[in-house]
């Protein structure tokens, strides 16, 4: 069974640093890409940072230069660490599993990690 | 950018069409998905690559695309109380990934 469990979120002043992390299993790891998304508060969803299963990046603009993904396949974990935080960046986290043919097609979710950002 | 309706409505048996138009670019250049979000509950996909299911979702959900009209479609037949939700479609244009705004479906 495809499980991914996000945890790491937590409250967090402006400009501080946060780390999330994403555990995966049930699944060869390093066959599949790995998102991040989002979902602010009373929002729809958007789409935060891939990486794909040749541990290839990329961000949306809105975090670029600011947050940064990696992997460790030895843990079957992705991470996201979170730099320079800003209000706009009080979201539910998720990350998502691609499909086997495509990075950015989400057919796995996990239930999310709250981010919160205060001045 | 993916448009999609605000919101529709059907009653339960019938079928309804959630529709999701691509402007600025291609929608069958890059694969669509389609979500299901319940109030309060985490995103559920229902469609990927266009027009496959996810083992364990009934059939009543499908998926197409339409080149002519530069859209996708979500179709529910059947329709009931449970599918009362938000749907979002998602693709990639390329160099991001994009999500439509999302629709709510009230069932009647």
């Amino acid at each position: 069974e495809v499980q991914l469990l996000e945890s790491g979120g937590g409250l967090i002043q402006t400009g501080g640093s946060l780390r999330l992390s994403c555990a995966a299993s049930g699944f060869p790891f390093t066959s599949y890409a790995i998102n991040w998304l989002r979902q602010a508060p009373g929002q729809g969803l958007a789409w935060v940072s891939t990486i794909t299963h040749t541990g290839v990046t990329f961000y949306a603009d809105s975090v670029k230069g600011r947050f940064s993904v990696s992997r460790d396949t030895s843990k079957n974990t992705v991470y996201l660490e979170m730099t320079n935080l800003r209000a706009e960046d009080t979201a539910l986290y998720f990350c998502a599993r691609g499909t086997r043919a495509c990075s950015t097609c989400f057919e796995y979710w996990g239930e999310g990690t709250l981010v919160s950002v205060s001045s | 950018i993916l448009t999609q309706p605000h919101s529709v409505s059907e009653s339960p048996g019938k079928t309804v069409t959630v529709s999701c138009t691509g402007s600025g670019g291609r929608i069958g250049s890059s694969y669509v998905q389609w979500y299901q979000q319940r109030p309060g509950r985490v995103p559920f996909t229902l469609i990927y690559e266009d027009t496959h299911r996810p083992s364990g979702v009934p059939d009543r959900f499908s998926g197409s695309i339409d080149s002519s009209s530069n859209s996708a479609s979500l179709t529910i037949s059947g329709v009931k109380t449970e599918d009362e939700a938000d749907y979002y479609c998602q693709s990639y244009d390329g160099s991001r990934v994009v999500f439509g705004g999302g629709t709510k479906l009230t069932v009647l």
